[in-house]
This record gives structure tokens, C-alpha cells and sequence, in this order.
């Protein structure tokens, strides 16, 4: 069935330092692909998305382009800060056209000043 | 605007009494889903509704069961709690009936212990 794998945590970054965090999936469709963010005590909620291979999804200075050559949707971003210390999940969405989201299991960043 | 809302946060129960757990949306969503979060796992979808009155099997549907209230209110219920029912629950919308692309919203979770 679908799945998600994303790089195992957590991880721990000083400030201004790169982020890269792993995601590669396996569907057998055409998927849209999702970041989504927890911060502590709250639900998740979207980070960025692509709905078809090559797009680039970007927000808050986060940035992952939809590979579907590699079937990847690696997270990145140039320059972290504190407050994007949280759990990120990668996730897969309805590659039948359906409402079924496959999540990884999620990446722990935390950001030290 | 409140957005996804969940009832209770926190709930203890013992092995094999029951419990409703309630959703509510106010972004005239059609579709809710209801996931279970567990350590190491990400989430696992339990059921969703993509309307008003239909309810399907997710992942991981077995020891619970849902009702569509009404287009706002999506409740899930444990018959009869079991140890391996001890997560984070968490409710969820998204606008459409079906789409691939949708964006879900997300509840603020409640975190459930089964003794």
C-alpha cells in the first residue's frame, strides 16, 4: 500500500544552521504530497504542499519540490530560528482520488539559540 | 472563527468502559476524519465522513465507531477501551467531498489513557 518514510530524529540544529529533513514515499498513483508541522501541545497543521510531480511547495522560508524521478519531497530550509523547533510530518494524499492521508512518522527539530 | 474543535483534551479511563470523544468544525467542511497518533508511528486514519450521513474504514477502524452528526459534528466512540487504545486522538476537515489535493485541518487532540 502507500507509505511515507521520513529521516528519523530528532534533530538538533543551532540557529541559522540548514535544514534538510528526508522524505521519500511509495504510491502507486498519482499523490499529492504534504509537510505538515506540530508544535508542542497544538494539532498539525500545513506547512507546505505539491500536488503534481516538479511543483515546489514553499512557505515561511520552507521550501520541497515533488520528485517524482526519486519519489521524494525532501523539506528544506536555509536559515532556522528557534521558534521552528517541532515535529514535522511528511504525508501522501489520495492517490485514488480519495480522502485516505498516509502520514510518516515524524521528524522532532529542535532549534538551539 | 474557532476552526476544529475537540472535547474533552484529557480523559482517563478504565479497561472496558466507554467513551465519546467529540468533533466539530466551523468552516463548513464536508469531509472530517478522526486519526490516532502513537509514538513513532505518525498518524493512522480510524474513519473519515466525505459527507453528511456517509462514514468509511480507515487504517486502523477496529474497537471504534463514528457518527456524522450533522455537517459540523463528527464524533468517535470506544465501546469498550482497551490498554492499546491509550494516544492522542485527533479530529480533523478538509473543504471537499473527495480531492486528493486537499489541505486537513486539525483539532488541538485529545490524549487518552486506558488503565
Amino acid at each position: 500500500g502507500d507509505s511515507v518514510t521520513q529521516m528519523e530524529g530528532p534533530v538538533t540544529l543551532s540557529e541559522e544552521a540548514f535544514l534538510t529533513i528526508n522524505c521519500t514515499y511509495t504510491a502507486t498513483g498519482y499523490p499529492s504530497l504534504f509537510w505538515y508541522v506540530q508544535y508542542p501541545g497544538e494539532g498539525l497543521q500545513l506547512l507546505l504542499k505539491a500536488t503534481k510531480a516538479d511543483d515546489k511547495g514553499s512557505n515561511k522560508g520552507f521550501e520541497a519540490t515533488y520528485r517524482k524521478e526519486t519519489t521524494s519531497f525532501h523539506l528544506e530550509k536555509g536559515s532556522v530560528q528557534v521558534s521552528d523547533s517541532a515535529v514535522y510530518f511528511c504525508a501522501l494524499s489520495g492517490t485514488y482520488n480519495n480522502n485516505d492521508m498516509r502520514f510518516g512518522a515524524g521528524t522532532r527539530l529542535t532549534v538551539k539559540p | 472563527n474557532a476552526g476544529v474543535t475537540q472535547t474533552p483534551k484529557f480523559q482517563v479511563l478504565k479497561t472496558g468502559q466507554s467513551m465519546t470523544l467529540q468533533c466539530a468544525q466551523d468552516m463548513n467542511h464536508n469531509s472530517m476524519y478522526w486519526y490516532r497518533q502513537d509514538p513513532g508511528m505518525g498518524l493512522r486514519l480510524i474513519y473519515y465522513s466525505a459527507s453528511e450521513g456517509t462514514t468509511d474504514k480507515g487504517e486502523v477502524p477496529n474497537g471504534y465507531n463514528v457518527s456524522r452528526l450533522n455537517k459540523r459534528e463528527f464524533s468517535l466512540r470506544l465501546e469498550s477501551a482497551a490498554p492499546s487504545q491509550t494516544s492522542v486522538y485527533f479530529c480533523a476537515s478538509s473543504p471537499s467531498y473527495v480531492s486528493r489535493a486537499d489541505t486537513q485541518y486539525f483539532g488541538p487532540g485529545t490524549r487518552l489513557t486506558v488503565l
